[in-house]
């Protein structure tokens, strides 16, 4: 079992409408969760980051953690052309200095 | 401001070549990253530097070389790389602070824009 599952996508969403994008993992010492937005060509750029149960809002962004079920999810409201991208779910263990990346989910907006 | 710059943005090298990648940060983070990113995969960890002391390697071939020459500067020493080395290298940086009592840490991750590599 990989340590970070991510759907490869594509996943196509029609604008406007919300974009689920979700992540399993299996390392339950897991600390910190993070999601990154890229771009093709571009480098990671960081969305949203979690550490505690529960939700996280950031404007059009929210951030999902569930540990118990240990996965982590990213949604995407009012979604816009320009939130096309690959989304990159990232985590962090305990007292460890490296990030697992997931593949990436690929997300398509469809005007 | 969360800002990591690299240097060059590209970068055309022959196997017999030495070159550098330079990346720096003025965020006051204690660690800083190089990861090497191919075409549709995730970025993959080279070295972590922690206070300007090497703490990672995940056994990278010794044709890369890396250097701390003070914690806002870290540098990626290239030499007799292979075609199959190019790729995205990224830096980046992390504040690395530990949760006071009660309160959350700080482990995010900031990439710079990378240096498009080309061997040939």
């Amino acid at each position: 079992q990989k340590e970070v599952e991510q759907n490869s996508g594509p996943l196509s969403v029609p604008e406007g409408a919300i974009a689920s994008l979700n992540c399993t993992y299996s390392d339950r010492g897991s600390q910190s969760f993070f999601w990154y937005r890229q771009y093709s060509g571009k480098s990671p750029e960081l969305i949203m980051s979690i550490y505690s149960n529960g939700d996280k809002e950031d404007g059009r962004f929210t951030a999902q953690l569930n540990k118990a079920s240990q996965y982590v999810s990213l949604l995407i409201r009012d979604s816009q052309p320009s939130d096309s991208a690959t989304y990159l779910c990232a985590l962090r263990p305990f007292g460890n200095e490296k990030l697992t990346f997931g593949t990436g989910t690929r997300l398509t907006i469809i005007p | 401001d969360t800002e990591v710059t690299q240097t060059p943005k590209h970068l055309v090298m022959g196997m017999t070549n030495k070159k550098s990648l330079k990346c720096e940060q003025h965020m006051g983070h204690r660690a800083m990253y190089w990861y090497k990113q191919k075409a549709k995969k995730p970025p993959e960890l080279m070295f972590v530097y922690s206070y300007e002391k090497l703490s990672i390697n995940e056994s990278v071939p010794s044709r890369f070389s890396p250097e701390c020459p003070n914690s806002s500067l870290l540098n990626l020493h290239l030499h007799a790389l292979q075609p199959e080395d190019s790729a995205l290298y990224l830096c980046a940086s992390s504040q690395e602070r530990d949760p006071g009592f009660g309160g959350v840490g700080n482990y995010e991750q900031y990439f710079g824009p990378g240096t498009r590599l080309t061997v040939t």
